[in-house]
């Protein structure tokens, strides 16, 4: 079956820290790969997107992903967070099935608190 | 303008009312989307309207009804709705239905079913 898989639910980190939101997706034809973000009681917003071309991607507020065939992940990470990067993150993937059938699908989330 | 505008934030209404949320964008999408999300969980798509036609429903019961009156907006009918119908509504936009853009949300309506 098609899934998409946040390793980590939570990720508590320190204010400065550099972090790193895991995200990988089952063998299939991918297709496209995004990040979005959820702020508390928000809509979601995207943080950026692998379409093709260079496999390091880079998003808004200083975030970035790298896009890995081999492993079938799309990693997101930021060399230091703020207070204000507290959020839900989700990765959600288009994948394309035998029958070139396309389907959006969205990972659990991973729940972000930075701390001071 | 990047902006998803959706009416009204916050619903509250019984389980026999008949109400409509509303959504609106003006950035020239051909695709809007109509999405359920519970606290904590990643948003369910419920209905792609693509060029203004019902492109997708992901067997939404039949209490739940949309309709695209223009390429700007979309509604959602509600009519009997159950508790557990209670969540996050967002609405979203893409510049073309084919799953392969980004989609821009709106800040969504917060329906309470009581």
């Amino acid at each position: 079956a098609q899934s998409v898989t946040q390793l980590d639910s939570q990720v508590p980190v320190f204010e400065e820290a550099p972090v790193e939101l895991r995200c990988n997706y089952s063998s299939s034809v991918s297709v496209y790969l995004f990040w979005y973000v959820q702020y508390p009681n928000q809509g979601l917003q995207l943080l950026l997107k692998y379409l093709s071309g260079s496999t390091l991607v880079k998003g808004i507020n200083g975030f970035e992903a790298e896009f890995n065939k081999s492993q079938t992940s799309f990693h997101l990470r930021k060399p230091s967070v703020h207070i204000s990067d507290t959020a839900e993150y989700f990765c959600a993937v288009t994948l394309q099935d035998a029958g070139n059938n396309r389907k959006l699908i969205w990972g659990l989330g991973t729940s972000l608190a930075v701390n001071p | 303008d990047t902006e998803v505008t959706q009416t009204p934030k916050h619903l509250v209404m019984g389980m026999t009312n008949k109400k409509s949320l509303k959504c609106e964008q003006h950035m020239g999408h051909r695709a809007m989307y109509w999405y359920k999300q519970k606290a904590k969980k990643p948003p369910e798509l419920m209905f792609v309207y693509s060029y203004e036609k019902l492109s997708i429903n992901e067997s939404v019961p039949s209490r739940f009804s949309p309709e695209c009156p223009n390429s700007s907006l979309l509604n959602l009918h509600l009519h009997a709705l159950q508790p557990e119908d209670s969540a996050l509504y967002l609405c979203a936009s893409s510049r073309i239905g084919n799953l392969g853009d980004e989609q821009y949300f709106g800040p969504g309506t917060r329906l309470t079913v009581t």
